[in-house]
């Protein structure tokens, strides 16, 4: 079966802009959780999204804002860039990550890799 | 909020040599998941744990979680260039959870 598609690979963008990335997730996958990884800072967890809710958050300025479809596509958004967001974004979908099981399994995509000028 | 923290950062080893890594958490853990990220890819899952003690072997990759399911480790015996990359313990779950990454142990493996 596909796996799990980003959208961009890469992008370039300036400070002051925005930006949006789309993730498709595995089929049948109702969980797409986002994650920003940097050098320094390793996976950080931006929000997941299951069913089109957002169940979690993690600790990101409110210029860091994502969505869900009823087909479990996501996007997240990044509005007013700032240097410090030049990173890779990743896309990760589950069944379910709050269960305790094989549900909870993580499948990433390969990335979009954002550099702010 | 929960934090995992991991340990080495970083780990230099020659070829055949063993390496290990650390998970460890202030609270207990519902369960820990291993991710491995090659040079220049993505996250891929490992291996998940969720019983107290529990060992799980693949290969030469043997993972273990603490008794009190506070801590975890992964060791490989007799690394392999192969081994090369990133070894993220993960965790998931539990009422209010955040889906919290350590923040990995890159190995690299001199031929």
């Amino acid at each position: 079966k596909a796996g799990v598609t980003q959208t961009p690979r890469y992008l370039i963008k300036t400070r002051g802009q925005q930006v949006t990335l789309s993730c498709s997730p595995i089929s049948g996958h109702r969980s797409v959780s986002w994650y920003q990884q940097t050098p320094g800072q390793g996976l950080q967890f931006l929000f997941e999204y299951f069913s089109e809710t957002q169940r979690n958050k993690g600790n990101f300025p409110g210029r860091f804002s994502g969505r869900q479809f009823s087909n479990s596509r996501s996007e997240m958004n990044v509005s007013t860039l700032e240097l410090g967001d030049s990173a890779l974004y990743l896309c990760a979908s589950s069944l379910d990550p709050g269960r305790t099981s094989g549900a909870n399994v993580l499948t990433f995509g390969a990335g979009s890799r954002l550099t702010v000028l | 909020g929960q934090q995992v923290m991991q340990i080495p950062q970083y780990q230099h080893v020659q070829e055949g040599e063993d390496f290990t890594t650390y998970c460890n958490s202030s609270t207990t853990l519902s369960n820990i998941q291993w991710y491995k990220q090659r040079p220049g890819g993505h996250p891929v899952f490992l291996i998940q744990l969720v019983k107290s003690g529990e060992v799980k072997k693949q290969k030469r990759l043997t993972f273990q979680f603490g008794e009190a399911k506070k801590n975890s480790s992964l060791h490989i015996t007799a690394t392999q260039t192969t081994d090369v990359g990133t070894y993220f313990c993960f965790n998931s779950g539990g009422s209010n959870y955040k889906l919290t990454f350590g923040k990995g142990t890159l190995l690299t493996v001199n031929p």
